[in-house]
């Protein structure tokens, strides 16, 4: 079993819907991100947080610690979402150097 | 703020042969992180330096593999010997602090293709 798990795998919606990836972890951490990949590969970095909840623009990101599980909202959905969003965690007093990736939630809005 | 670079953006190369490519992370971070991704899949840790030391490894970095940093800016990572196994996206990322819990921020990759 990964240590962090990522639902749905795809995810396919139109236009304007509400949306919501989630990730849940099983190891303790210090911090948790939300990545943004589009196909030519490169990263962008939305979110990290350790607890809570932050938002930005339409991007909404949570967080609850007790259940080790994050969710990442995208409000009024648009085509140029498409991506791959990619939930990665720091462990808590493991190694202090790497992140450890979910397999990602590849997304596709449809106009 | 320029970002992270990686050069070059694809490389095609035949299996035996050796391999290097080089990150330039922003200015003045000093952390250097580099993974490994296989398509459909997410990233993996490989190995990362705080200014020009090497502080971990990850186990699937081979013997085959090494990474430099020698004046604590730009790094660079060689395959020797490369296997079809090595086909993958290489990815840098850099951050500032002393701490790991800091945002990364990420390069464009380098996609690797040894035919």
């Amino acid at each position: 079993k990964n240590e962090v798990e990522q639902s749905p795998q795809n995810l396919t919606a139109q236009e304007g819907e509400f949306i919501t990836i989630n990730c849940s972890y099983s190891v303790g951490i210090s911090a948790l991100h939300w990545l943004q990949q589009h196909p030519g590969g490169g990263i962008v970095s939305l979110f990290m947080l350790s607890s809570g909840k932050k938002k930005h623009g339409r991007l909404i990101a949570t967080i609850n610690i007790q259940e080790k599980h994050s969710s990442l909202h995208i409000t009024a959905s648009h085509p140029r979402d498409s991506a791959v969003y990619i939930c990665a965690v720091l462990n808590y007093g493991g190694s202090q150097g790497n992140l450890i990736f979910g397999k990602g939630t590849k997304l596709s809005v449809k106009p | 703020d320029t970002g992270v670079s990686q050069n070059p953006r694809h490389k095609i190369t035949k299996r035996g042969q050796n391999v290097t490519f080089r990150c330039d992370p922003i200015s003045e971070h000093n952390r250097l992180y580099w993974y490994r991704q296989t398509l459909g899949q997410g990233p993996e840790f490989l190995t990362y330096f705080q200014n020009e030391a090497q502080l971990e490894k990850s186990r699937l970095l081979s013997d085959r593999f090494s990474a430099e940093r020698p004046k604590g800016s730009f790094s660079t990572l060689e395959i020797q010997r490369t296997e079809q196994g090595d086909s993958a996206m290489y990815l840098c990322a850099s951050s500032f602090g002393r701490y790991s819990n800091q945002p990364q921020h990420f390069g464009d990759g380098t996609r690797l293709s040894i035919l």
